[in-house]
């Protein structure tokens, strides 16, 4: 089945700064690639996705790239701020169902 | 709001016991899954219904199982609780089987096993 591995595990920024986290898919037949953002204790929210034939898609100060040929896909942040803290999660799609990468804890300093 | 209910919001049981998670889905959604995330640990799936029928299973234990009612709702039951079961347990739902755009998480059930 799918295996979707996430790095780095935790993440600290100044505020600012640009945030860059990746993940790697295993299964080529996957063909959509969403990104959640979950604050503590609450519930994982979808922040931009992206599917497979396309390679970026922007949204304001986020940013996701797709690469198929190597199988893996990034977020970008821009000009991260306070409240950009929180776990992110990637995850690829797999027969309808989402597998999620194991999460990374960005820190954005003041 | 998602639009996606689950209930209740925390549990706390003992060892050996057996609950009842429930989730409605977003309305018009279809497909309803679940996942567990534990302290410190990333979403696992456990197990998918679309319309009433199961479409695919994860990692979840024979002591865990689901089902789907004919009003979408989706209800996962736990028995024979143990410690390592203590966990926030997330469903989500989505439009259709094959698709999944539009995938919305609920609040979350958090069970705590004493």
């Amino acid at each position: 089945g799918e295996n979707v591995e996430q790095h780095p595990s935790t993440l600290s920024v100044q505020e600012g700064d640009s945030a860059v986290i990746k993940c790697t898919y295993s299964d080529s037949a996957s063909n959509y690639f969403p990104w959640y953002k979950q604050e503590l204790g609450k519930r994982p929210q979808l922040i931009i996705d992206i599917r497979s034939n396309v390679g970026e898609k922007k949204d304001q100060r986020i940013a996701v790239t797709l690469n198929k040929t190597a199988k893996h896909f990034s977020l970008h942040i821009t000009e991260t701020q306070p409240e950009d803290s929180a776990v992110y999660f990637c995850a690829a799609s797999q027969g309808g169902k989402l597998i999620f990468g194991q999460g990374t804890e960005l820190s954005v300093k003041p | 709001d998602s639009g996606v209910t689950q209930t209740p919001k925390h549990l706390i049981t003992a060892t050996g016991q057996r609950v009842t998670l429930r989730c409605s889905p977003r309305s018009g959604d279809l497909s309803v899954y679940w996942y567990q995330q534990s302290l410190d640990q990333g979403l696992q799936f456990l197990i998918q219904y679309y319309n009433g029928e199961e479409r695919a299973k994860g990692n979840i234990l024979e002591r865990f199982s689901a089902q789907q009612f004919p009003d979408l709702h989706s209800e996962l039951n736990l028995s024979s609780l143990e410690l390592g079961d203590s966990a926030l347990y997330f469903c989500a739902s989505s439009p259709g089987g094959g698709s999944v755009s539009g995938y919305t998480f609920g609040s979350g059930t958090r069970l705590t096993v004493v």
